[in-house]
């Protein structure tokens, strides 16, 4: 069983804090490692795509790196600011098929 | 192209009713998948498309569920006889293989079994 885990589960911070999250995945048959931001009431927002280990990507003051040796990716938020306020997924995919995801971790920034 | 849609947003049934949901995909994607999310949950594949061809189901997708895509283009999601357990997020992605990696999402129907 193919089991992707994310971490912390939810994270409440002031706006202007930086912060970061954890997605752990299995580190065999990587294919590619998947960020999505989810708000509520709108669809799952693709952020970032990783497929080579050691990539680093950044959209703004977003930005995540991975490691597909160890299995794991970190999403780092810069200043967090009030709109950043989702639910973060990661998702891992072994093949060009269907995606795994994680549980999510699900920000809430204070003004 | 406005992106993935789906329909409807929202659906309250009863116990035991039968209910379809409809994605339209992003149109030159060859790709469509449907994905469940329950409370707390991730979400979870239940089965994909290229073009009309039905590839995967998950284990999840019991015989109560029934997916089509009739012309590689929108697709639909049968759930017969529903039960309070098939209350979920019900998300449509698509994506064109070949091209991307990303798959792109609709808002997904949110369905509430009474």
């Amino acid at each position: 069983i193919l089991n992707v885990e994310q971490s912390p589960q939810s994270l409440h911070v002031q706006e202007g804090d930086s912060t970061n999250f954890t997605c752990s995945f299995p580190s065999s048959n990587f294919y590619a490692l998947h960020w999505y931001r989810w708000e509520t009431a709108k669809s799952p927002e693709a952020l970032f795509v990783m497929t080579l280990n050691g990539d680093e990507k950044k959209k703004g003051r977003i930005s995540a790196t991975l490691n597909t040796k160890e299995g794991y990716s970190y999403l780092y938020i810069k200043g967090s600011q009030p709109e950043d306020s989702a639910t973060y997924l990661c998702a891992f995919a072994f093949n060009t098929d269907k995606l795994i995801f994680g549980t999510g971790t699900r920000l809430q920034v204070f003004p | 192209d406005t992106g993935v849609s789906q329909d409807p947003r929202h659906k309250i049934t009863k116990r035991g009713q039968n209910v379809t949901f409809r994605c339209d995909p992003i149109s030159e994607h060859n790709r469509l998948y449907w994905y469940r999310q329950t409370l707390g949950q991730g979400p979870e594949f239940l089965t994909y498309f290229q073009n009309e061809a039905q590839l995967e189901k998950s284990r999840l997708l019991s015989d109560r569920f029934s997916a089509e895509r009739p012309k590689g283009s929108f697709s639909t999601l049968e759930i017969q006889r529903t039960e309070q357990g098939d209350s979920a997020m019900y998300l449509c992605a698509s994506s064109l293989v070949g091209f991307s990696y990303e798959q792109y999402f609709g808002p997904g129907t949110r369905l509430t079994v009474t």
